[in-house]
């Protein structure tokens, strides 16, 4: 069964635009990471974030977490056509050993 | 470094036929897992290794699918009788260590077309 949601399903957007993907899961979690998979370098980790942490950057991304509303954000600042790609959240859930569950991913185009 | 390996690439099968896929995970990386993904979805687990041993198979269809990782180190994952909704991609991951912060490396996948 797959936890997380992610909402939109496919974003459009220019060069230079941000770009805001949520995920949405139903049980509790020891922590939830953001994965991009493009043909070119198929699935690669972007970012981790503990079920005790709220916020946290890396480069351009930014990635908040609200457990209480079971919910996170991926934030892409000034987006790069390189960035088209499809995002996935995965949590980890608690009691887990390191077992992800994915959701469906938001695909995301960014236009030159 | 090295990212985890898997072979073939491409596979196509008629129904009812076998298929295997091989992975080499990084090196010195204790964990390994297989995942199945379905056109349009998110990665689904399937098998977790901690070295030699199964973590967790509890996505694993047993009457077709069998995995194994000799030694601690190369995995195989089989299916057999294959049916038409197998067509997926496979992924292979491994990490380090299996605990909560371990990050997951993928290699590029064996997409299966069952026909």
């Amino acid at each position: 069964s797959q936890q997380g949601e992610e909402d939109p399903q496919a974003l459009s957007i220019q060069e230079g635009e941000n770009a805001t993907m949520n995920c949405s899961y139903k049980t509790s979690i020891n922590n939830l990471q953001w994965y991009r998979q493009n043909s070119g370098r198929g699935l690669v980790h972007l970012i981790l974030i503990r079920s005790n942490e709220r916020e946290k950057h890396s480069g351009r991304l930014r990635v908040t977490l609200d457990t209480s509303k079971k919910s996170s954000s991926l934030l892409i600042t000034a987006s790069r056509a390189a960035d088209t790609a499809s995002y996935f959240c995965a949590t980890d859930p608690s009691g887990g050993y390191n077992k992800l569950i994915f959701g469906a991913g938001t695909r995301l185009a960014v236009h030159p | 470094e090295a990212g985890v390996a898997q072979s073939p690439r491409y596979k196509i099968i008629e129904k009812r036929q076998s298929v295997a896929f091989w992975c080499n995970p990084i090196s010195g990386h204790a964990t390994l897992y297989w995942y199945q993904q379905i056109l349009g979805q998110g990665p689904k687990l399937l098998i977790q290794f901690q070295n030699n041993g199964v973590v967790d198979d509890s996505q694993l269809p047993k009457d077709r699918f069998s995995a194994e990782r000799l030694k601690g180190v190369d995995s195989t994952l089989k299916i057999q009788p294959a049916k038409l909704e197998d067509s997926a991609v496979y992924l292979c991951a491994s990490s380090l260590d299996g605990g909560r912060l371990d990050t997951q490396y993928f290699g590029p996948g064996t997409r299966l077309t069952v026909l």
